[in-house]
């Protein structure tokens, strides 16, 4: 079965600075998707990134841009200058490509941005 | 609406009484998807349908739990006998079916079900 960890409950940066948050999985199969979703209080989650496990190139979306390793079955997400309003719980997830219904989630980050 | 709505937000039941949770999903979205989050956790797949027909149920924690989507749209997750185990926020996601190579994976969620059985 797919296992997806993330290994950091909490992480703190500091306003316009840098932060990678780390997600790693388990999984046997070569084709699936990965997502870095966002969950403020508000609770609704929010995607912020997606990457296809069969694209090689790491997907960027304005700030927010993956360090997608296969071979290591890693995926990262790195969040330049930071803003006040990333602070929020940060989800890691796979979807399996064979198994449309198959989603997991890490058990997430909680992200606190200083000003 | 544009997005996934749920509603009640809030739900307090008593132990032993049944509730009832609904999802409306974003409207031409094949698949619907009902997660249980426990406080500080991640979202845990509960079940799964494809249009009317649940493909999925097999994170259903007990026979107390009963999920429906009868025309294919709206979703109704249902607890009967409540116990204080089942407090958590309920999340109801929905998604276009997965068709490749044009693949649209994204599941919107919906703002959840804060349930707290007391």
């Amino acid at each position: 079965a797919q296992t997806v960890t993330q290994s950091q409950p909490e992480m703190s940066v500091q306003e316009a600075e840098t932060v990678t948050l780390s997600c790693t999985y388990d999984t046997s199969e070569s084709d699936y998707y990965l997502f870095w979703y966002k969950q403020p209080p508000s609770r609704q989650m929010i995607l912020v990134i997606r990457q296809e496990a069969y694209k090689q190139q790491n997907a960027t979306e304005n700030r927010f841009s993956v360090n997608f390793q296969k071979a290591a079955k890693s995926f990262s997400l790195k969040i330049s200058d930071s803003q006040l309003g990333d602070a929020a719980m940060y989800f890691c997830a796979y979807r399996s490509a064979y198994n449309n219904n198959d989603m997991r989630f890490g058990a997430g980050t909680r992200l606190t941005v200083k000003p | 609406g544009a997005g996934v709505s749920q509603s009640p937000r809030y739900k307090v039941a008593k132990r032993g009484q049944d509730v009832a949770l609904r999802c409306d999903p974003i409207s031409g979205h094949v698949s619907l998807f009902w997660y249980q989050q426990a406080l500080g956790q991640g979202p845990e797949f509960l079940t799964y349908f494809q249009n009317e027909a649940q493909l999925d149920k097999s994170g259903l924690p007990s026979d107390r739990f009963f999920a429906e989507r009868p025309e294919g749209s709206v979703s109704t997750l249902k607890i009967q006998r409540t116990q204080q185990e089942d407090s958590a926020v309920y999340l109801c996601a929905s998604s276009l079916r997965d068709r490749r190579p044009s693949a649209n994976t994204e599941a919107f969620f919906g703002q959840g079900t804060r349930l707290t059985v007391v």
